[in-house]
C-alpha cells in the first residue's frame, strides 16, 4: 500500500489567494483527519470525517476553512481567503477504525503564505 | 478534559543512554495510548502504543510505562542512538468516533 498520499508537498502562495490541499486515504479506511502542525501549538485537529462524513469540524480556525470528502479516496482543504498566519504544515491522516485507534499519516503539505 | 500534557519539550541524551519523556492526561476514558515518532519532514509514525489493561509495554528497545491511577504514561527508549533523534508525540483517544489528541511533543537528540 502506498499510504497516505497528500499534494503538493510545498505550496507557496500570495495573501488573499485560494489554496487546497489533497489527500488520498489509504484504501478502505473509514476515517479521515486534517491536523495542522506549528511549533506553537503542535498538531491540532481541524476536522474529521467517519465514512466520508464530517463529523467534528470545531477546529477549523474560521470560516475562511472548507474541507470536503466526496469520496472514500478523496479529501480536500481549502482556505480561501489565505493569510500569513496559515502558514504550517498540513497533515492529512487515515484510520481504519471510526475513531479510537491507529491513525496512519501522510507527508504533509508545507504552505507558506507571503 | 481533552488535553495531554507532555514534556520535557527537548531532551538531549547521550548515545547509550536512557531516554525518558513523560506525559500526563485527564480524561478517565481514554483508553488508548499510542507514541508517534516524526523525523524532518515527515509525517508522524506509530512507534509504540498500550491499552489500559497493562502497565507496560516493550517493544525492543522502546518501553511504554502505564500508571492509571495517575493518569500518567511515558517512553522509555533503552540504550539510545543517534537515529532516534527525532521528535516524539504522546497521544490519547476513546474508543468510539474520537480523534487522537496529541501532547506538544519533544524534541529528542541523541549525542555521540
Amino acid at each position: 500500500d502506498a499510504g497516505v498520499i497528500q499534494s503538493p508537498r510545498h505550496e507557496v502562495t500570495e495573501m488573499g489567494q485560494e489554496v487546497t490541499l489533497r489527500c488520498k486515504p489509504i484504501s478502505g479506511h473509514n476515517s479521515l483527519f486534517w491536523y495542522r502542525q506549528t511549533m506553537m501549538r503542535g498538531l491540532e485537529l481541524l476536522i474529521y470525517f467517519n465514512n466520508n462524513v464530517p463529523i467534528d469540524d470545531s477546529g477549523m480556525p474560521e470560516d475562511r476553512f472548507s474541507a470536503k470528502m466526496p469520496n472514500a479516496s478523496f479529501s480536500t482543504l481549502k482556505i480561501q481567503p489565505s493569510e500569513p498566519r496559515d502558514s504550517a504544515v498540513y497533515f492529512c491522516a487515515s484510520s481504519p477504525w471510526t475513531g479510537g485507534g491507529e491513525a496512519f499519516f501522510g507527508q504533509g503539505t508545507r504552505l507558506t503564505v507571503v | 478534559q481533552q488535553q495531554v500534557k507532555q514534556s520535557p519539550q527537548s531532551l538531549i541524551v547521550q548515545k547509550g543512554g536512557i531516554s525518558i519523556i513523560n506525559c500526563a492526561y485527564e480524561n478517565t476514558a481514554f483508553d488508548y495510548f499510542p507514541w508517534y515518532q516524526q523525523f524532518p519532514g515527515k509525517g508522524p509514525a506509530l512507534l509504540i502504543a498500550i491499552r489500559p489493561d497493562v502497565s507496560e509495554k516493550k517493544e525492543g528497545r522502546f518501553t511504554i510505562s502505564f500508571n492509571k491511577s495517575a493518569k500518567q504514561f511515558s517512553l522509555h527508549i533503552m540504550d539510545s542512538q543517534p537515529g532516534d533523534s527525532a521528535t516524539y508525540f504522546c497521544a490519547a483517544t476513546y474508543s468510539g468516533n474520537t480523534p487522537l489528541v496529541f501532547g506538544k511533543g519533544t524534541r529528542l537528540s541523541v549525542i555521540a
